[in-house]
């Protein structure tokens, strides 16, 4: 079983919908959390950062972090075609020196 | 501001051939990072150097070697290439310091696509 686990999709939606991107993890130890989005044929780029339980909201993004049921989210209002990409989310304990990713979910939203 | 720095972008090989991937970032990150990313398999850790000088194997190491060079650079070399190496390759690197909540997020490079023939 992989520390985190993702569902790789790909996920259709109609602009103007709302999304949500979910992982599940392993390790009661991770404290800090991230979100990805990843365009065709470019690098990941951070898009969202929380430290331990509870919500984080960045424009039309928020980010939720449910540390008793090791469950995190990405929701995305009011989606429009440019948030289509690929989404990873990612992971790292306390004292930790690297990420753990997971594999990504693609998302197109369609006109 | 750069960020970091990937070259080549893409790269094209013959079985057997060798090459050295290279990263640069301008961030005075302490630590550097190389994954290759293949469809349905996400980013898999290749090798990591958590601060200059040092270098640790990831996920995927064999067939793979690395240098850090200085705080800036981290090259990673593959000596007989394989068509199995055939992937997109990502350099990243963040500011970890252990035990501060620092932001431990990454910042990636634009990727090196190679083929291996």
């Amino acid at each position: 079983q992989k520390e985190v686990e993702q569902d790789p999709g790909p996920l259709s939606v109609p602009e103007g919908a709302i999304v949500s991107l979910n992982c599940t993890y392993s390790n009661s130890a991770f404290q800090y959390f991230m979100w990805y989005r990843q365009y065709s044929r470019k690098g990941p780029e951070l898009l969202m950062y929380t430290y331990s339980s509870g919500n984080k909201e960045d424009g039309r993004f928020t980010a939720q972090v449910d540390k008793s049921s090791k469950y995190i989210s990405l929701f995305i209002r009011d989606s429009q075609p440019s948030d289509s990409a690929t989404y990873l989310c990612a992971m790292i304990t306390g004292g930790g020196n690297k990420l753990t990713f997971g594999t990504g979910t693609q998302l197109k939203v369609e006109l | 501001n750069a960020g970091v720095t990937q070259t080549p972008k893409f790269q094209v090989l013959k079985t057997g051939q060798s090459m050295t991937l290279q990263c640069a970032q301008d961030m005075n990150h302490n630590s550097m990072y190389w994954y290759r990313q293949d469809p349905g398999m996400g980013l898999r850790l290749i090798y990591y150097s958590a601060s200059e000088g040092t270098t640790d194997k990831g996920e995927v190491p064999n067939g793979y070697n690395v240098s850090r060079l200085n705080k800036r650079e981290f090259s990673l070399r593959l000596e007989s290439a394989a068509p199995s190496q055939t992937s997109v390759y990502f350099c990243a690197s963040s500011d970890l310091r252990t035990g501060v909540r620092s932001n431990y997020g990454y910042t990636f490079g634009s990727g090196t696509r190679l083929t291996v023939v």
